[in-house]
């Protein structure tokens, strides 16, 4: 299975701030089959990007996913507070599916 | 908008079945194109997908895929997940979703913790 490396861990950042995540796969994500979810305490995750860079239904423009093959990003060009939560990403390219562990972004 | 709602025991006890019910309103499993899908978060890890169902009836499991099993009861909107022999890396917040046939996630239940625990 492709394995999903998810970079940094964490990261403390201040509201207004442009941050750029990282998804690394073990392996090429075919067709670029690759989304990312917000999810905040206590909340189930919400789809924000599918087939690596198209805006889910609602998702502000702020939010931005690009990339291809192995490596993939997802940008906030400026946070909100309500932007502060977990990332996760996702392949779903090859069976089975499955998620990144999750990059944190937290006021700092 | 399609709302969907886990419901099950809270605690299960190691060696047990955990099962768990996907309670589905404002739109029938029985229509569209949808995997209906059940997901898993373990304490402080990351997600990991379980299975899903179509309305067809076909499910299809992630390996190893013996203690799984995934069921749908159209007249009541719902479908089911059953897990054997449970142990304590079972443990996790469970939740239903339903997938597009890329396997993107676009709506959620809101999640329940079940604890394998003695």
């Amino acid at each position: 299975e492709i394995v999903l490396t998810q970079s940094p861990g964490t990261l403390s950042l201040s509201p207004g701030e442009r941050v750029t995540l990282s998804c690394r796969a073990s392996q090429s994500v075919s067709s670029n089959n690759l989304a990312w979810y917000q999810q905040k305490p206590g909340q189930a995750p919400r789809l924000l990007i599918y087939g690596a860079s198209n805006r889910a239904t609602g998702i502000p423009d702020r939010f931005s996913g690009n990339g291809s093959g192995t490596d993939f990003t997802l940008t906030i060009s400026r946070l909100e507070p309500e932007d502060f939560a977990v990332y996760h990403c996702q392949q779903y390219g090859s069976s089975p599916s499955t998620f990144g562990q999750g990059t944190k972004v937290e006021i700092k | 908008q399609v709302q969907l709602q886990e419901s099950g025991p809270g605690l299960v006890k190691p060696s047990q079945t955990l099962s768990l019910t996907c309670t589905v309103s404002g739109g029938s499993i029985s229509s569209g194109d949808y995997y209906w899908s059940w997901i898993r978060q373990p304490p402080g890890k990351g997600l990991e997908w379980i299975g899903h169902i179509h309305r067809s009836g076909a499910t299809y499991y992630v390996p190893p895929q013996s203690r799984i099993t995934i069921s749908s009861d159209t007249s009541k909107n719902q479908f089911s997940l059953k897990l054997s022999s449970v142990t304590a890396a079972d443990t996790a917040v469970y939740y239903c979703a339903r997938a597009t046939l890329e396997q993107q996630l676009g709506q959620w239940g809101q999640g329940t913790l079940v604890t394998v625990s003695s």
